[in-house]
């Protein structure tokens, strides 16, 4: 399709376990966010990723979550030793601009649920 | 980090009624964004102003960013049940680079 796709749509983890999601943005999309989005709150930045670096630049350095781009259009967000607080829904967005704040489309998100 | 205070948090109206909701901060952002989120589904922008004072809209909906870059607005006009959802301002600070700082949103519900 022309959207953003991310899977899977629901998750739940026991808490203490590692867990990849995982996100299909649209094809020439350069730039790519992973926001955490938790109720009653605004969504926050995880990391970011332009499609020619070689390495993601993490817009919130975390030991736990880190994100790999294999592919230009395909990013894996990992979330390591998962935490109750962890629990919320993960929105994708890419861009197919560099470097500008508006015309972003976004996933549908992945809720996780630790347990 | 920085925060955008967005108000209010949840409207309940009637259909037919017009719909105010703003986003306040104390830093300068030069892009203002506006997306509407429906439950299960990502955000999906509705509006976006990149000028100070910049009026836009969107068929019912009107949005503004401020003089001082540091608010923006967001006005629904004849409100339909369809308009239900969790409305989001989202900011890019010019020294942020292409990241956004989200609003808290405003729950919008419209009795028919």
């Amino acid at each position: 399709g022309a959207g953003v796709s991310q899977s899977p749509r629901y998750k739940v983890a026991k808490r203490g376990r590692d867990v990849a999601l995982r996100c299909d943005s649209i094809s020439g999309h350069v730039t790519l966010y992973w926001y955490r989005q938790t109720l009653g709150q605004g969504s926050e930045v995880l990391t970011y990723s332009q499609s020619d670096a070689q390495r993601d630049k993490s817009g919130r350095p975390s030991g736990r979550f880190s994100a790999e781009r294999p592919e230009r259009s395909v990013s894996t967000l990992k979330i390591q030793r998962t935490e109750q607080g962890d629990s919320a829904v993960y929105l994708c967005a890419s861009s197919r601009k560099r470097g500008t704040g508006g015309g972003y489309t976004f996933g549908s998100g992945t809720r996780l649920t630790v347990v | 980090g920085q925060q955008l205070n967005q108000s209010p948090q949840s409207m309940f109206i009637q259909e037919g009624e017009d719909v105010s909701m703003n986003c306040t901060s104390s830093s300068i952002f030069n892009t203002w964004l506006w997306y509407k989120q429906e439950p299960g589904e990502g955000p999906v922008l509705l509006i976006a102003l990149y000028k100070a004072g910049e009026l836009t809209s969107n068929g019912r909906l009107t949005a503004q960013s401020g003089i001082t870059r540091k608010d923006s607005f967001l006005n629904i006009s004849a409100s339909i049940p369809s308009d239900v959802g969790i409305y989001f301002c989202a900011g890019r600070e010019e020294t942020s680079g292409s990241r956004l700082t989200f609003g808290e949103g405003t729950q919008l519900t419209v009795n028919p």
